[in-house]
């Protein structure tokens, strides 16, 4: 079944700069791509998403790049702000797949 | 349009006891999960739903049992409740083909 490892596990980064998380994926048939945001306390929730026809996906400050050669694709946070902080959790699966397949997540602290 | 709704919130429950944690959506998804989600971890899948009248085992369905006898609901039971058991459950839908939508999980405590 697929594998998705996720790194780093924890980021700390300074308010204003960029934040980089890193996935890869071991099913090469996979092509839907999720990224999740998940505040403490709360629930998960969808942030950006990328399909395999596609290589790079920007909403504002967030993006989402896919290399499907490497098996892997990374959410970029740029102009980071304090509401930023949170866990975040890349996925995949395949268009007919069950089910999506989660990282172990990355815990991002924004310092002010 | 709720979305997907979870009942109970909260609940304490003693070592050995029953319940079932109750998964609304009103999108119509026919793809519906429970998850548990321990402190500081990531999401564990335990059961899982492609349409009304099936279920299959996600990677720790041990002491979980589940149903899906209506499109819209999906049910989570504990038959004999343990202190392993304590965690946040979340459940979530999906269309195939596209991202989940979660609950607002159910936080629950075996003691």
């Amino acid at each position: 079944g697929e594998n998705v490892e996720q790194h780093p596990s924890t980021l700390s980064v300074q308010e204003g700069d960029s934040a980089v998380i890193k996935c890869t994926y071991s099913d090469s048939a996979s092509n839907y791509f999720p990224w999740y945001k998940q505040e403490l306390g709360k629930r998960p929730q969808l942030i950006i998403d990328i399909r395999s026809n596609v290589g790079e996906k920007k909403d504002q400050r967030i993006a989402v790049t896919l290399n499907k050669t490497a098996k892997h694709f990374s959410l970029h946070i740029t102009e980071t702000q304090p509401e930023d902080s949170a866990v975040y959790f890349c996925a995949a699966s395949r268009a007919a797949g069950n089910k999506l397949t989660f990282g172990g997540g990355t815990r991002v602290l924004v310092k002010p | 349009n709720a979305g997907v709704t979870q009942t109970p919130k909260f609940r304490v429950l003693k070592t050995g006891q029953s319940m079932t944690l109750l998964c609304a959506q009103d999108m119509n998804h026919e793809y519906m999960y429970w998850y548990r989600q321990d402190p500081g971890m990531g999401l564990r899948l335990i059961h899982y739903s492609v349409g009304e009248g099936t279920t299959a085992k996600g990677e720790v369905p041990d002491g979980y049992n589940v149903s899906r006898l209506k499109k819209q609901n999906f049910l989570l039971g504990l038959e004999s409740a343990a202190p392993s058991q304590t965690s946040v459950y979340f459940c979530a839908s999906r269309y195939q083909g596209y991202g989940y939508t979660f609950g607002s999980g159910t936080r629950l405590t075996v003691v």
